[in-house]
């Protein structure tokens, strides 16, 4: 079994400063963790994804996230942010070990980007 | 990247109305579609995995019966909506996926709204 929780359901931040969006996964087997974003009444995006290679993954819009197997975490960072990142992100698992590579998503957190 | 278009992008309807939704793999061969269900503010719910030219697999809890799933080739599975309802009112979205392990690419979404 997979699931995904992400620990806060809003973060608001100010234009130029560092965004931190955390995710935290359970998983049977080796997983794959991605992070989408969503703007408004849109499909999903993918920011970028990790897949037992390194344990640091570089995205698209400057994002990153860092795999820690021992905290089971996939945390989403950026050092500066921008109006335009204002949006919903999703944390997804897959495990490796499921044929149908079906993905688990987080609750989501809405990222908010004050002026 | 991988394209995928999903048709249309918002409906209004009457009750009683069955509604058709199509999603397209533009750049690539779908060998698997699913579709999703999001309701406002909340994350994405698995409804259904399409293999092509096999029938639909639906999650627990979503009748097969009332959303029709064909995925007739690489690049086109459609979702109907059979006599809808105003609680099958939702943002639908699909996505795509290539061979197994690789991510899946989904659509803008289609807001459907039963009156």
């Amino acid at each position: 079994a997979q699931s995904v929780t992400q620990l806060d359901s809003h973060v608001s931040v100010s234009e130029g400063t560092p965004v931190l969006l955390r995710c935290n996964y359970s998983s049977s087997y080796s997983p794959s963790l991605f992070w989408y974003v969503q703007h408004p009444n849109k499909g999903l995006q993918l920011l970028l994804k990790y897949t037992s290679a390194a344990t640091l993954v570089k995205g698209i819009n400057g994002f990153e996230a860092e795999f820690k197997k021992s905290e089971t975490s996939f945390h989403l960072t950026k050092p500066s942010a921008h109006m335009s990142d204002a949006a919903e992100y999703f944390c997804v698992v897959s495990d490796l070990g499921n044929a149908g590579n079906m993905l688990t998503f987080g609750g989501g957190t809405r990222l908010m980007v004050k002026p | 990247g991988a394209v995928v278009s999903q048709h249309p992008s918002r409906v209004i309807c009457k009750s009683g109305t069955s509604v058709k939704i199509e999603c397209r793999s533009l750049d690539f061969q779908a060998t698997t579609m699913f579709w999703y269900r999001q309701f406002p503010k909340q994350s994405l719910m698995l409804m259904a995995t399409s293999n092509e030219g096999s029938k639909a697999t639906y999650e627990q809890g979503v009748e097969k019966d009332k959303f029709l799933i064909n995925h007739a080739s690489l690049t086109l599975s459609t979702l109907t909506v059979t006599s809808a309802h105003p609680e099958d009112s939702s943002f639908y979205i699909c996505s795509a996926r290539g061979v197994s392990g690789q991510p899946q690419h989904f659509g803008d979404g289609t807001r459907l709204s039963i009156l």
